[in-house]
């Protein structure tokens, strides 16, 4: 039932490019993304909705296809600071705001 | 800051004994969250509430119990804690699009 992420863990230099994955099981009505650095709590990047708005980060992308029940992060030209474990949070009931996060996608950016 | 503390930080506790974890709020926010967090298993929703008395089960809700008497308040309870639930308990606010965590609580039932 967990949204699934993938990859599980993933290795860049600085300046590099990453893309990080989240399926889910079910229909989703808007999915949100967070960044948690070691030894501290989530935090938000960005939100997006059913039917295509996008609110949050300025150098960090994402997308939503509804139809795949996926979304997808483009974190591009990363830098040291981007490093920690990524989580997607998901809401399948419009109305509701029960938060399913995914499985969690460990991010280190070497210089 | 969000505005949300939890407390303890830190326990110890043992195989069978009852365990209360507290958050609070300063935001006056109607959505509060517990969820725990485990290696290989990200952040999983034990309970949420949606305001004052109204709270739901979230995915492992077995062996834990909530109240909220207030709004600022939100209490998670294990009533007879076990080795399984030796975790890190996040407890979550819902303010606009964003949820603001607190900093987290670090139990350890031997």
């Amino acid at each position: 039932q967990q949204p699934v992420q993938s990859p599980q863990a993933v290795i860049l230099r600085e300046g590099e490019d990453a893309v990080i994955n989240c399926s889910s099981s079910k229909a989703l009505y808007s999915v949100h993304w967070y960044r948690q650095k070691h030894g501290e709590a989530p935090v938000f990047l960005m939100i997006l909705l059913k039917g295509g708005e996008q609110k949050g980060h300025d150098k960090i992308s994402a997308s939503f296809n509804e139809k795949k029940q996926q979304s997808s992060l483009y974190l591009t030209a990363s830098q040291l600071s981007y490093s920690g474990t990524y989580f997607c949070g998901t809401v399948t009931t419009s109305g509701t705001y029960k938060y399913i996060f995914g499985t969690g996608t460990r991010l280190k950016v070497l210089a | 800051d969000a505005g949300i503390t939890q407390s303890p930080r830190h326990k110890v506790t043992e195989t069978g004994t009852p365990v209360t974890l507290r958050c609070h709020q300063t935001e006056n926010h109607r959505y509060m969250y517990w969820y725990r967090q485990d290696p290989g298993h990200g952040l999983r929703l034990i309970h949420y509430s949606y305001g004052v008395k109204d709270t739901d089960k979230g995915e492992v809700s077995d062996g834990y119990s909530v109240s909220r008497s207030k709004t600022e308040d939100f209490l998670l309870t294990l009533e007879s804690a076990t080795s399984s639930q030796t975790s890190v308990y996040f407890c979550a606010i819902l303010g606009g699009d964003e949820q603001f965590f607190g900093p987290g609580t670090r139990l350890t039932v031997l």
